[in-house]
């Protein structure tokens, strides 16, 4: 079943602007995932934050959680034509450890 | 895609065939999942396995069949019952099952199409 829902669908900037994407959820969370998959790969993990942390850094990449609102934004800073890729929030929800429940995606897209 | 493979990187299946892909690593996790992914869609839930010789079903395990008889290994089988089989299918790993913190490593995919 799907939970996350990301916000945009798809994402165009130009390289050097930063992206911001939003993932919405629907119950109580343990942490929050973000990953990255470049077009037809499997899928690299990013970045975790736990549900009592609000935000965390990871090089160019900033991640905020607001438990209160059932939402987290991811940040790329200074983004590169490499960035070029789709961008998941994944969940795992409280009382329940053992999977991951996958949003939809941002596909991002960076032009030279 | 770290210390998994899948193989193979492309299948194509007549209908009514059974086929079998294959997930393997060599990061000594604990944990194993198959997943489910169409054109513009997140990832879906086929199976799931916590421990060598357990598995469960996950959000969409019609037409599919796992076995866990290795550490390191974790088959899916694709049975002629899933009526919709053609897709991008993505095993992964994460190191223990019980811990709520760990994050999932994947492999390369397998696009499987039906003829």
């Amino acid at each position: 079943s799907q939970q996350g829902e990301e916000d945009p669908q798809a994402l165009s900037i130009q390289e050097g602007e930063n992206a911001t994407m939003n993932c919405s959820y629907k119950t109580s969370i343990n942490n929050l995932q973000w990953y990255r998959q470049n077009s037809g790969r499997g899928l690299v993990h990013l970045i975790l934050i736990r549900s009592n942390e609000r935000e965390k850094h990871s090089g160019r990449l900033r991640v905020t959680l607001d438990t209160s609102k059932k939402s987290s934004s991811l940040l790329i800073t200074a983004s590169r034509a490499a960035d070029t890729a789709s961008y998941f929030c994944a969940t795992v929800n409280a009382g329940n450890n053992r999977k991951l429940i996958w949003g939809l995606g941002t596909s991002l897209a960076v032009n030279p | 895609d770290g210390g998994i493979t899948q193989s193979p990187k492309y299948l194509f299946r007549k209908e009514g065939q059974n086929v079998t892909l294959s997930c393997e690593q060599n990061l000594n996790h604990d944990a194993m999942y198959w997943y489910r992914q169409d054109p513009g869609q997140g990832l879906r839930l086929i199976y799931y396995s916590q421990i060598v010789n357990d598995f469960q079903k996950g959000d969409i395990a019609e037409g599919y069949s796992v076995s866990r008889e290795k550490k390191e290994s974790f088959p899916l089988t694709v049975t002629s019952a899933q009526k919709n089989p053609t897709a991008f299918y993505l095993c992964a790993s994460s190191p223990n099952g019980q811990n709520r913190y760990n994050e999932q490593f994947f492999g390369p995919g397998t696009r499987l199409t039906v003829l």
